[in-house]
């Protein structure tokens, strides 16, 4: 069965550190993934996907199938991109993690 | 890019009533929608699957006469909540993709539905 994970409910950097949401997934197959993020009472949008390995905002994910992650990295967070980030698995269904709420502190 | 709408975005009704929820894509054709039910500082919650022209498949633990939806055109997708009560307070949303297969979703903005 699909499944997505995202173990860290919230993840408080200060600004210019380093920052790693995790994601880890379950699926018979090979899996294409995807990073959503959703700002404060806007919609919930594409970030990046993994088949396109580029970089958005300054974010990577590279998918890593030996560990099942796909976790998703800047090397310096900036305050705006405080936001839900949910990792998601298409399929027969859409499955979105449970969400990571990364605060970036000034 | 594509557009994802859905109508209205807040609506506050009494307890029994009936309420329709819209979504349409804007300038691609929807094979598929998708509706999402998001509780207060959790994921969204896969509620159904919304094929054109055809039954929607239904997640478990999900209500299909309480929640129906009709995908009657390749561009909107309805979601009713029938005989709504407060429990059914919540966020919905909608997605869509023009696709079979693994392409990413574009979202609405979402309903907040209010059942006094």
């Amino acid at each position: 069965a699909q499944r997505v994970t995202q173990p860290e409910k919230l993840l408080s950097v200060f600004k210019g550190a380093p920052v790693e949401l995790k994601c880890n997934y379950s699926y018979s197959g090979s899996p294409e993934l995807f990073w959503y993020v959703q700002y404060s009472r806007q919609r919930l949008q594409l970030l990046l996907r993994h088949i396109s390995r580029e970089s958005i905002k300054g974010f990577t994910a590279d998918l890593n199938k030996g560990e099942t992650s796909f976790h998703l990295k800047k090397p310096f967070a900036q305050e705006e991109d405080s936001a839900m980030y949910y990792c998601a698995l298409p399929g027969q269904n859409f499955v979105f993690g449970p969400g990571t709420r990364l605060s970036v502190l000034p | 890019g594509a557009v994802v709408s859905q109508h209205p975005s807040w609506v506050i009704c009494k307890s029994g009533t009936s309420v329709k929820i819209e979504c349409r894509s804007l300038d691609f054709q929807a094979t598929t929608m998708f509706w999402y039910r998001q509780f207060p500082k959790q994921s969204l919650m896969l509620m159904a699957t919304s094929n054109e022209g055809s039954k929607a498949t239904y997640e478990q633990g999900v209500e299909k006469d309480k929640f129906l939806i009709n995908h009657a055109s390749l561009t909107l997708s309805t979601l009713t909540v029938t005989s709504a009560h407060p429990e059914d307070s919540s966020f919905y949303i909608c997605s869509a993709n023009g696709h079979y297969g693994n392409q990413p979703q574009h979202f609405g903005d979402g309903t907040r539905l209010s059942i006094l």
